[in-house]
């Protein structure tokens, strides 16, 4: 099956600061999205890019689907933005089941 | 709005006890979907319905059966649950099976004591 992976696996950031996450898959998907998990456990839909570019404020996302990676940018991170964040890729032939990377845990502190 | 909705947000129930989780949904989307999350892990898919075809995963053990009434609303049913099954049980929808994105719900955080 299709695999996927993501990184860093945990960072830390003081609040203001910058970052990128990574998510690589291994072969062609029809779907690609960004969650970010909340600490009472709710998925909350970032973006829903199997491919381009989209931004929506302080995140914005890339997905180049021929080099099967994509990219979460979040600028000027607050301490809300803590949390885990999961990329999840589907494939039509698998009836789209969303499969997911391991998460990046993302901690901002004040 | 629109949205999915999980009932209840936390369920305690005892070893080998039935339990039922409920998921319903606005949208009137014709896929729903039940994840399991255990902690620390990623949400892992369980089976989902498109309409009333069930469609279960090869790993999903025969002790989790589901039933979809009508297109609103969906049940996760565990016959008998062992301490394995604490987890987060997470429902999602989407339009169709397809280039379309999936919407969850806010799940149930199900505790077997």
């Amino acid at each position: 099956g299709i695999q996927v992976e993501q990184s860093p696996p945990d960072l830390i950031l003081q609040e203001g600061a910058n970052s990128t996450l990574r998510c690589n898959f291994s072969d062609s998907v029809n779907n690609l999205q960004w969650f970010h998990q909340n600490p009472w456990g709710q998925l909350i839909n970032l973006f829903y890019i199997p491919s381009g570019t989209k931004q929506n404020g302080r995140l914005s996302a890339t997905t180049v689907a021929t080099e099967r990676y994509s990219l979460l940018y979040i600028s000027s991170s607050q301490t809300t933005d803590s949390g885990v964040y999961f990329c999840a890729v589907g494939v039509a032939e698998y009836g789209n089941k969303l499969v997911f990377g391991a998460g990046t845990i993302l901690r901002v502190k004040s | 709005d629109a949205m999915v909705i999980q009932n209840p947000r936390y369920q305690v129930t005892q070893f080998g006890k039935p339990v039922t989780l409920s998921c319903s949904q606005t949208l009137n989307h014709n896929v729903m979907y039940w994840y399991q999350q255990k902690s620390s892990q990623a949400p892992k898919l369980l089976f989902h319905y498109y309409d009333k075809d069930f469609n279960n995963e090869a790993d999903t053990p025969d002790n989790f059966q589901s039933r979809r009434p009508n297109t609103s609303f969906c049940f996760l049913d565990i016959r008998s649950p062992g301490l394995g099954d604490a987890a987060m049980y997470l429902c999602a929808t989407s339009p169709v099976l397809a280039y379309n994105e999936q919407f969850f719900g806010p799940g149930t955080r199900l505790t077997v004591l």
